[in-house]
């Protein structure tokens, strides 16, 4: 059964530093999203993308975040300088198509630590 | 004040019991959402639904739009149910979760 994969599964890294945390969403889905979870918290929507565009962001998503696809698998997401408050698992999440119809299918997550 | 909220935020039950874990939320929506997610971390669609109910297996999803709620039952629950069940509503394109309920079942 297809899957959406995420890696590095766990990514610890200095404050300040860029990290990039990637994801294969489903071959054939067309809509992409990036969602984290602070330890304790729910969930939270960062970004969707859609025909190599971002689509929607939420007030979390400023200029230290992109999301990019840089070739017709992977779905990447940017954080230029991490700051300790970045510490969160990041979800990765595909559809097929609209969420408003859709089941999004999520990956396994990214825990990044921010030291 | 959150737009979805789900009660209880935490519930043990016994082997066999019947569970109902409860969502309303307060925004227009496409759709609802009913989600696991397991001790490591990952999340899981369970329901995707815009009214009426839903069945799979021993889960239960009913919707009532009008009421603005929402309710997952688990019939004859076991300990392999055990994890947090998040409803989440569709607006736009994006997702906007509740808060989770941690349900743990116990042999």
């Amino acid at each position: 059964e297809p899957e959406v994969t995420q890696t590095p599964s766990h990514q610890v890294t200095q404050m300040g530093q860029e990290v990039i945390l990637r994801c294969v969403p489903i071959s054939n889905h067309l809509y992409f999203y990036w969602y984290r979870q602070i330890l304790g918290q729910k969930v939270e929507f960062l970004v969707s993308f859609y025909n190599n565009e971002t689509s929607e962001k939420s007030e979390i998503f400023d200029d230290q975040f992109s999301v990019e696809r840089p070739d017709g698998s992977n779905f990447t997401l940017k954080i230029r300088s991490t700051k300790l408050e970045d510490s969160a698992m990041y979800f990765c999440a595909s559809s097929l198509g609209q969420s408003s119809y859709n089941e999004q299918f999520f990956g396994p997550g990214t825990r990044l630590t921010v030291l | 004040k959150n737009e979805v909220e789900q009660s209880p935020q935490n519930l043990t039950a016994q082997e066999g019991e019947f569970i109902t874990i409860n969502c309303s939320y307060s925004v227009g929506i496409s759709a609802l959402h009913w989600l696991q997610q397991h001790p490591g971390g990952g999340i899981v669609s369970l329901f995707m639904l815009s009214s009426g109910k839903k069945k799979h297996g021993r889960l239960i999803a009913t919707i009532n739009i009008q009421e603005k709620h929402s309710s997952l039952h688990i019939t004859a629950s076991h300990p392999r149910d055990s994890a947090v069940y998040i409803c989440a509503v569709t607006q736009g394109g994006k997702l906007i979760f509740g808060q989770g309920t941690e349900l743990s079942v116990k042999p």
